[in-house]
């Protein structure tokens, strides 16, 4: 099946600092990808939808200049935590939708962000 | 506001039985639901896929069941073993190609 991967894995920063997130498929294209953020024994929770080659679109409650999300091409989206706070503690997963009829999603790893 | 609800909340069960998920929505029109694995501090996996046009999907000892008509979709895991033990997601999407609304899950825990 289709393979997306995260990184990194984890990080630990700094109240203050900013963290970028690599989401890539692996072996396929996707001109969209989305990002969700899980707290703790919580659901996942839609952040943005982002698409190849224009802006991404945020759900209602989501800091579009906090959280900067930039897919610059058919494999790779990024999300970027700007001057992370202790709430932006958090696990971040992206899934990239397949290009089949089914329109199935499959999810990266996950990112564990722990901001200090 | 699209819901979805996942019962019970939390199961454990001894090794071997059979046991039923259950996942409720409150939005008919869906597109796609899908279950997925997650374990503990890790990603997404996904077990099965049913489409809107189809009313369940079977792979190994899970078996998977949509009734759109009342809003539900139930997941049947037969003779448990404590490697299935994690939390189980439903989700769903009501669009050709958008995000998926995601439950709270069911922690599931089997004993040996």
């Amino acid at each position: 099946g289709a393979v997306v991967s995260q990184h990194p894995s984890w990080v630990i920063c700094k109240s203050g600092t900013s963290v970028k997130i690599e989401c890539r498929s692996l072996d396929f294209q996707a001109t969209t990808m989305f990002w969700y953020r899980q707290f703790p024994k919580q659901s996942l929770m839609l952040m943005a939808t982002s698409n190849e080659g224009s802006k991404a679109t945020y759900e209602q409650g989501v800091e579009k200049d906090k959280f900067l999300i930039n897919h610059a091409s058919l494999t790779l989206s990024t999300l970027t935590v700007t001057s992370a706070h202790p709430e932006d503690s958090s696990f971040y997963i992206c899934s990239a939708r397949a290009p089949e009829s089914s329109y199935e999603q499959y999810f990266g790893p996950g990112t564990r962000l722990t901001v200090t | 506001k699209q819901e979805v609800t996942q019962i019970p909340a939390a199961l454990s069960v001894p090794e071997g039985e059979n046991l039923v998920l259950n996942c409720s929505f409150t939005d008919s029109a869906i597109y796609n639901l899908q279950w997925f694995r997650q374990d503990p501090g890790k990603g997404l996996t996904s077990l099965l896929l049913i489409q809107s046009s189809q009313r369940e999907q079977t792979s190994g000892r899970l078996n998977a069941s949509l009734d759109k008509s009342s809003g539900r979709s139930t997941l049947y895991i037969a003779a448990s073993q404590p490697g299935d033990s994690a939390t189980y997601l439903c989700a769903f999407s009501n669009q050709a190609g958008t995000a998926l609304i995601f439950g709270k899950g069911t922690t599931l825990s089997v004993s040996s």
